[in-house]
């Protein structure tokens, strides 16, 4: 079955400080692979999402995501985080039919 | 932004009464979600449809139904609502196939006394 794990439940990073956030799945074939963002009291966006090609993928607000078969990880990293980043951030796995899973969420905190 | 409206935004209600959710999508997307949201859980699919009238189980479906009766609306049936069904719920709607973005509904805070 498929699953996503996110192992950092919290993070804090200092504004304009590098971020990596953490995303390991679990799938047979290769992977659809997603995050989102879900800022307080909010849905959730799409930040990037991965299905072919290229293993580094560019999204919006200046992060970036590559894929790692070999580890099965797709982590998501920005170079300078703004105090605007703080939030909760999902990853997200294709199943195989039309399902996507998502992890349990990794909550951003950013000191100013 | 996607146009997902959900209604209502809040709900109070009581063990043992029925309430239903509504989700309404202006996209006109085949694929529409419904998930909920707990601390520590992250999101959970509860049930999805791909078409109208045509809607199939997630992974925490017991004690929820759904109904798609137009495109536009997804609605999601709580039967006789529990404590443990206390959580937001988000709709997601999807133009298709599973690498296609969902779009997100600003929630709905459900609290079950």
């Amino acid at each position: 079955a498929q699953s996503v794990t996110q192992p950092d439940i919290h993070i804090t990073v200092s504004e304009g400080a590098s971020l990596e956030l953490r995303c390991n799945y679990s799938y047979g074939a290769t992977p659809y692979l997603f995050w989102y963002v879900q800022s307080p009291g909010q849905g959730l966006q799409l930040l990037l999402k991965y299905f072919s090609g290229d293993t580094l993928v560019q999204g919006i607000k200046g992060f970036e995501a590559e894929f790692k078969r070999s580890q099965s990880s797709f982590n998501l990293r920005k170079p300078s985080v703004h105090w605007s980043d703080a939030a909760e951030y999902f990853c997200a796995v294709g199943a195989g039919d039309d399902k996507i899973i998502f992890g349990k969420g990794t909550r951003l905190h950013i000191l100013p | 932004d996607a146009g997902i409206t959900q209604s209502p935004r809040h709900k109070v209600t009581e063990t043992g009464t029925p309430v239903t959710l509504r989700c309404h999508q202006t996209e006109n997307h085949r694929y529409m979600y419904w998930y909920r949201q707990d601390p520590g859980h992250g999101l959970r699919l509860i049930h999805y449809s791909y078409g109208v009238k045509d809607t199939d189980k997630g992974e925490v479906s017991d004690g929820y139904s759904v109904s798609r009766s137009k495109t536009e609306d997804f609605l999601l049936t709580l039967e006789s609502a529990t404590s443990s069904q206390t959580s937001v719920y988000f709709c997601a709607i999807s133009s298709g196939q599973i690498w296609e973005t969902q779009y997100f509904g600003p929630g709905t805070r459900l609290l079950v006394l």
